[in-house]
């Protein structure tokens, strides 16, 4: 069973940036068609996708985000990673790594997420 | 942006069927997948209808996934206590370079 585990630091001061990676184990980062994205929740409201990240480095973002969002990804490490930057208290949230399927499931998020971390951005 | 609709909440007795609904667009649901989420507060997402009408192994026969023109719909039928909380429909929009887009959510309540 694929596992995904996201860790970072629990809370931003604002303006400054969100990082936050995602370790897989049980599997490898690089599987053909298997993409890695992440989703965030904020408090009382539904799920927003940030974007994903194929092992070659290609990424896909949502639209709204995109002009402060940066992922990355460490094949040696079969890690990858998200950066948010000038954040304000409207990313604060809960954020979920997770992997996507290819481009015939429509590049969704699948069966594979990690449990989630809460991320509050404060002073 | 584009968005998907859904409707806020919608309830139902043990052993009932209710249905959630999607509405969306020609340029997502009316030419991708949808898929369908079911959320507990705490909780990561679970997939509960992925390629808008399959089920995953482990979840049982009585979600069902439909899509029809730019709508797409759940139908949740004998329900259970345990069918309560927040499903989610989503699907990739094919709007400015493509992103996947996440409905508003329907609070399930038995």
């Amino acid at each position: 069973q694929l596992l995904l585990e996201e860790s970072g630091p629990g809370l931003v001061q604002p303006s400054g940036t969100l990082s936050l990676s995602c370790t897989v184990s049980n599997g490898s980062i690089t599987t053909t068609n298997h993409y890695w994205g992440w989703i965030r929740q904020s408090p009382g409201e539904g799920l927003q996708w940030l974007g994903y990240i194929y092992y070659s480095g290609s990424t896909s973002y949502n639209p709204s985000l995109r002009s402060r969002l940066t992922m990355s990804i460490n094949t040696s490490a079969n890690r990858f990673s998200l950066k948010l930057r000038s954040v304000t208290a409207a990313d604060t949230g809960v954020y979920f790594c997770a992997r996507h399927g290819g481009s015939r499931d429509g590049h969704l998020p699948g069966l594979n997420w990690g449990q989630g971390i809460l991320v509050t951005v404060s002073s | 942006q584009s968005v998907l609709t859904q409707s806020p909440s919608v309830s139902g007795t043990s052993g009932q069927r209710v249905t959630i609904s999607c509405s969306g667009s020609p340029s997502n649901i009316g030419s991708n997948y949808v898929y369908w989420y079911h959320k507990l507060p705490g909780m990561a997402p679970r997939l509960l209808i992925y390629r808008s009408d399959l089920r995953p192994s482990g979840v049982p026969d009585r979600f069902v996934g439909s899509r029809s023109g730019t709508s797409a719909s759940l139908a949740i039928s004998g329900l259970r206590s345990e069918d309560e909380g927040d499903y989610y429909c989503a699907a990739w929009d094919d709007s400015l370079s493509g992103f996947v887009i996440f409905g508003g959510g329907t609070k399930l309540t038995v």
